[in-house]
């Protein structure tokens, strides 16, 4: 199974300031059909999962541009440039090139 | 207004079964791959499963192949888990979703205990 993890696993955040999180996976996310399947999630309390970026750089719809993903391969990032009060939660990255699809253990987002 | 509404969670004692269904609206539910993912208390997020809008492909997470079993009925809009043989480390909020368009129920609480 591929491995997902991710690093900070909390992290405390000032509002304003601007926060990242790495996700590294145990191998390529390139499928040969030129995609990358790798996800980014976030799980606000008492609500399921909502999808942010998808195939690394993709915001989904109705996500503020504050939210950006980049990176390639193995390596993995999701920066939020100016942190919000409701961007509380647990970020989750995602990978669905092979099954089972992984998760990273999740990354707690907390308001300073 | 899509909506997914999972039911069938409860407490069971090990070595039991129970049937999760997770009936949909909203969207055509045919065309989609749908999925089960389950999250233990205060846990993370873990696939669990997830079935071709045909039916004709499944998928499992090794813990729990031989045990759940995941199909759906097109014609009444519905994805189901059956699980048997449930152990302590099943308990968890089973959510179903289409990861494609990112709908998500709220999940169906289960629940496995003596």
């Amino acid at each position: 199974d591929i491995v997902m993890t991710q690093t900070p696993l909390s992290l405390s955040v000032t509002p304003g300031q601007p926060a990242s999180i790495s996700c590294k996976s145990s191998q390529s996310l390139l499928h040969r059909d030129g995609k990358t399947y790798f996800y980014w999630y976030l799980q606000k309390p008492g609500q399921p999962p909502q999808l942010l970026i998808y195939e690394v750089s993709n915001r989904f719809s109705g996500v503020p541009d504050r939210f950006s993903g980049s990176g390639s391969g193995t390596d993995f990032t999701l920066k939020i440039s100016r942190v919000e009060a409701e961007d509380v939660g647990v970020y989750y990255c995602m990978q669905s090139i092979l099954v089972p699809y992984t998760f990273g253990q999740g990354t707690k987002l907390e308001i300073k | 207004e899509v909506q997914l509404v999972e039911s069938g969670g409860g407490l069971v004692q090990p070595g039991g079964s129970l049937r999760l269904s997770c009936e949909v609206s909203g969207f055509t539910f045919s065309r989609y791959w749908v999925t089960w993912v389950r999250q233990a208390p205060g846990k993370g997020l873990e696939w669990v499963a997830n079935i071709k809008p045909d039916g004709s492909e499944k998928h499992y997470v090794d813990s729990v192949k031989g045990r759940f079993t995941i199909s759906r009925d097109n014609a009444k809009n519905s994805l189901y888990l059956q699980m048997n043989s449930l152990r302590a480390e099943d308990t968890a909020v089973y959510y179903c979703a289409t990861l494609q368009t990112d709908y998500w129920g709220q999940g169906t609480l289960v629940t496995v205990s003596s």
